[in-house]
């Protein structure tokens, strides 16, 4: 069983949907990181967090710690949110890192 | 520059030879991280370094492959008698200090091994 566990694998949503992806994870943490990656680009970081909620425009990360769980929300989707979706747990001073979610909105 | 910055983007070596990558993390950053992401396996961490040193070199997949930092600013990831199962996308990301804040991450480098 892989340490980070992500879902979905793939989702595709029409422009304007709420989208949520999922993380569990099987360690001890000391935060969780949500990274975006575009279709050759290089790979932007979102969110840090170590506990609660965090938002940042129509992006919205939670954790749960006692349940070892977080999610990504995206609102009000649109195709320029068409990436992977990638969750790292922070153990120490290395990442360890999700299979990602490859995300396709359709407009 | 702003953002981390690795050289080359693009590498295409054949099968024995030897391999250098760059790393130029942002000014002032003391942590400095090394991560491969192979087509179908995701991405795994390599090394991490600690100003000058490395405290953890857990990830580095053999005895071929070898990373220095110098001056707390540049590093360099030696990939010895390549193999084509090195061939992946090298990343690099550093911050500002170790084990806090988000990871800054380079654009890579598209390593092929034909």
């Amino acid at each position: 069983k892989n340490e980070v566990e992500q879902s979905p694998q793939n989702l595709t949503a029409q422009e304007g949907e709420f989208i949520t992806i999922n993380c569990s994870y099987s360690v001890g943490i000391s935060a969780l990181h949500w990274l975006q990656q575009h279709p050759g680009g290089g790979i932007v970081s979102l969110f840090m967090l170590s506990s609660g909620k965090k938002k940042h425009g129509r992006l919205i990360a939670t954790i749960n710690i006692q349940e070892k769980h977080s999610s990504l929300h995206i609102t009000a989707s649109h195709p320029r949110d068409s990436a992977v979706y990638i969750c790292a747990v922070q153990g120490g001073n290395k990442l360890v890192f999700g299979a990602g979610t490859i995300l396709r909105v359709k407009s | 520059g702003a953002g981390v910055s690795q050289s080359p983007s693009n590498k295409v070596t054949e099968k024995g030879k030897d391999v250098e990558l760059r790393c130029d993390p942002i000014s002032g950053h003391t942590a400095l991280y090394w991560y491969r992401q192979s087509l179908g396996q995701g991405l795994e961490f390599l090394i991490y370094f600690q100003g000058n040193s490395a405290p953890d070199k857990s990830g580095l997949p053999s005895d071929r492959f070898s990373a220095e930092r110098t001056g707390g600013s540049v590093s360099t990831l030696t990939i010895q008698r390549t193999q084509q199962e090195d061939s992946a996308v090298y990343l690099c990301a550093s911050s500002l200090v170790s084990g806090g804040g988000p990871q800054h991450f380079g654009d890579g480098t598209r390593l092929s091994i034909l």
